[in-house]
């Protein structure tokens, strides 16, 4: 089955850039009706979508965070990553990467249903001085 | 932005009982909703999407409800291996999530 591994620096110090590694196996990055999603937590709050990529390269971003992530995907490495620069400690948290994937469609509304169907188990970046 | 709010945070009930977990968005998103539960260390697993299509592989014990604002996530004859953070997320524009349920088996 598929699954799903972050990778990348646990510390970052502020002001500079978070870069992460989500690599798949079992399974294909280029495969359709799949987005590729990244979500954060920090501690003793909510999920946060960050954002996700069709392996066509279009992207989705939270518009809270978009001026300052990149999520991109390299379909020869089988992986998708994560950049966020200019960071502070609010950025601190474990960042997931998960497989959003067409589960329903009603085609009489034209509505297309999602869901996170594979998760990685999630990594924890610091960012602290 | 949709907001989604989740109650209770957190609740204690005993093996076999009937557990409701409540999520309401801040406006209607259809059917636009999915549940997850989430264990600590692990990687979160998806239960119930379309707020009612229950996931293959998904005991038949969870079952989930509502369209418009307001969905449960329901689980019938709680075991103990159900403890777990359950959160809901809405996928009618960007993705949002609730703020997380925590369920303990007494």
């Amino acid at each position: 089955q598929v699954q799903l591994q972050e990778s990348g620096p646990g510390l970052v110090k502020p002001s500079q850039t978070l870069s992460l590694t989500c690599s798949v196996s079992g399974g294909s990055v280029s495969s359709g009706f799949h987005y590729w999603s990244w979500i954060r937590q920090p501690a003793g709050k909510a999920l946060e979508w960050i954002g996700r990529i069709y392996v066509g390269g279009s992207t989705d971003y939270n518009p809270s965070l978009k001026s300052r992530v990149t999520i991109s995907v390299d379909t020869s490495k089988n992986q998708f990553s994560l950049s966020l620069n200019s960071v502070t400690a609010t950025d601190t948290a474990v960042y997931y990467c998960a497989r959003d994937t067409l589960v329903h469609r009603d085609v009489s509304n034209y509505h297309y249903y999602y869901a996170m169907d594979v998760w990685g188990q999630g990594t924890m970046v610091t960012v602290s001085s | 932005d949709i907001q989604v709010t989740q109650s209770p945070s957190s609740l204690s009930a005993s093996a076999g009982d009937r557990v409701t977990v409540t999520c309401r968005a801040s406006q209607s998103i259809g059917s636009f909703l999915n549940w997850y539960q989430h264990k600590p260390g692990k990687a979160p697993k998806l239960l119930i999407y379309a707020a009612s299509s229950l996931q293959s592989g998904v005991p038949s014990r969870f079952s989930g409800s509502g369209s418009g604002t307001d969905f449960t996530l329901t689980i019938t004859s709680l075991q103990p291996d159900d403890s777990a953070t359950y959160f809901c997320q809405q996928s009618y524009s960007s993705l949002t999530f609730g703020q997380g349920t925590k369920v303990e088996i007494k």
